[in-house]
């Protein structure tokens, strides 16, 4: 049974600071792993999507990496704004459609 | 951008109450989804749809959960006898392709916060 895990579960930064988010499963045979935001109380939503055959992914100050064989995925936020502050997730299909990964809390202090 | 929306974004009821939960899916999207995510815990799927039936679904997804697409754009999520444990925020959510499909995304709607008395 497929597992996601995140690290760590919470993060707290100054402004301006770049940072990584980790993102580990168990089972490598995945078809694609994709990021999401989550606003407190909010939906979700998509930020990168990464096939399994692609290394990374970017989209503005985000960059997404996958290394499949060793069951991980990176997201990197540069420059830190106030306005990145939410839980993010990583999420995995294979099988299953989409088996998510508990979060990690991101506070960007101003 | 198209977007899932998902009515009530609040749902109060009393234990063993029926409720359904109300989502219109992007418009020219096939597959549609309910995951679920109990407070402090892990986003988890429920259910998928396509061409009018249950693909997949999970083992929470017991025989007190159902799904219908009455009409060309909505698609429900019904629960019939609520227990305090279906407390939770429930998405919505579909895409063109299959998950498993090359490349595809998952769009998810904001949410119905269940809770139940």
């Amino acid at each position: 049974k497929q597992e996601v895990t995140q690290i760590p579960a919470a993060l707290s930064v100054p402004e301006g600071e770049n940072l990584v988010l980790n993102c580990s499963f168990t089972d490598s045979a995945i078809y694609n792993l994709q990021w999401f935001r989550q606003d407190p109380g909010k939906g979700l939503t998509s930020l990168l999507l990464i096939q399994s055959s692609q290394r990374e992914q970017t989209s503005g100050r985000l960059n997404a990496s996958l290394d499949k064989s060793s069951g991980r995925s990176t997201l990197y936020i540069a420059a830190s704004q106030p306005g990145d502050s939410a839980t993010y997730l990583c999420a995995v299909i294979r099988n299953t459609p989409l088996v998510f990964g508990k979060g990690t809390r991101l506070s960007v202090i101003a | 951008e198209p977007e899932v929306t998902q009515t009530p974004s609040h749902q109060v009821t009393q234990m063993g109450q029926e409720v359904i939960l109300r989502c219109v899916p992007i418009s020219n999207h096939l597959y549609f989804y309910w995951y679920r995510q109990i407070l402090g815990q892990k986003v988890e799927f429920l259910v998928s749809f396509y061409n009018n039936e249950i693909s997949e679904k999970s083992e929470i997804f017991d025989d007190q959960f159902s799904v219908e697409r009455p009409d060309g754009s909505n698609f429900t999520l019904k629960i019939r006898s609520t227990k305090l444990e279906d407390s939770a925020m429930y998405f919505c959510a579909s895409s063109l392709q299959g998950a498993t499909a090359t490349n595809e995304k998952l769009f998810f709607g904001s949410g119905t916060q269940l809770s139940v008395l």
